[in-house]
């Protein structure tokens, strides 16, 4: 059964730095999503991406984030400067339409971004 | 805007028990709703979902319906095995100006002793 995968499964970086999350949604899926999960607490909407183009972005995802998907199968979000508090565990997700009551996500395992 | 409200955790139970996870929702409209559930070191897995009102969905024997009348989607399961032992997520799908996204509640540890 196709999935999502995503790398690394752990990353630890120095405040600051840059980090690149690694995303590949399910093939055919045209519809592509971050979320992240700070521990303990709600998995939250970072951004939407179809089609090259942002969708929808929440009040979370400021100037230090970006998406992109630079070839036909990697989908992914970078941090520019991290910040301790971007510590939280990062989920993508795929669909394969959007706007229909019968869409559905699927979710990669997660990158858990340690920022020290 | 939309929300989600699931009954806080943890939640210990022996196995055989029965399980009920209430969540609740606050949304303009009829959303579709969803169980997503996260195994431990796992990622989020779709449980079941509903579409419209009175729909009920079912997976590994859990089970919710959607209740318009009470915006409620609570998830049940008559035996629980120690192998649900997980956190699962209520959600709801918001979808407006062309774009979609899934607003989570906060989660409900459930551990299964054998």
């Amino acid at each position: 059964e196709p999935e999502v995968t995503q790398t690394p499964s752990h990353q630890v970086t120095q405040m600051g730095q840059e980090v690149i999350l690694r995303c590949v949604p399910i093939s055919n899926h045209l519809y592509f999503y971050w979320y992240r999960q700070i521990l303990g607490q709600k998995v939250e909407f970072l951004v939407s991406f179809y089609n090259n183009e942002i969708s929808e972005k929440s009040e979370i995802f400021d100037d230090q984030f970006s998406v992109e998907r630079p070839d036909g199968s990697n989908f992914t979000l970078k941090i520019r400067s991290t910040k301790l508090e971007d510590s939280a565990m990062y989920f993508c997700a795929s669909s394969k339409t959007s706007g229909r009551a019968t869409d559905t996500q699927y979710f990669g395992p997660g990158t858990r971004l340690t920022v020290l | 805007g939309n929300s989600v409200t699931q009954m806080e955790g943890p939640v210990t139970l022996s196995e055989e028990a029965f399980l009920t996870i209430n969540c609740t929702y606050t949304a303009t409209g009829y959303p579709s709703l969803f169980w997503y559930v996260q195994y431990p070191g796992e990622g989020l897995q779709l449980l079941l979902k509903a579409t419209k009102a009175d729909d009920k969905g079912s997976n590994k024997g859990f089970e919710a319906t959607y209740r318009k009348e009470t915006t409620s989607f609570h998830l049940e399961k008559g035996s629980v095995q120690v192998s649900d032992s997980a956190v699962y997520f209520c959600a709801l799908r918001e979808f407006e100006g062309g774009s979609e996204k899934l607003v989570f509640g906060k989660g409900t540890k459930l551990t299964v002793n054998p």
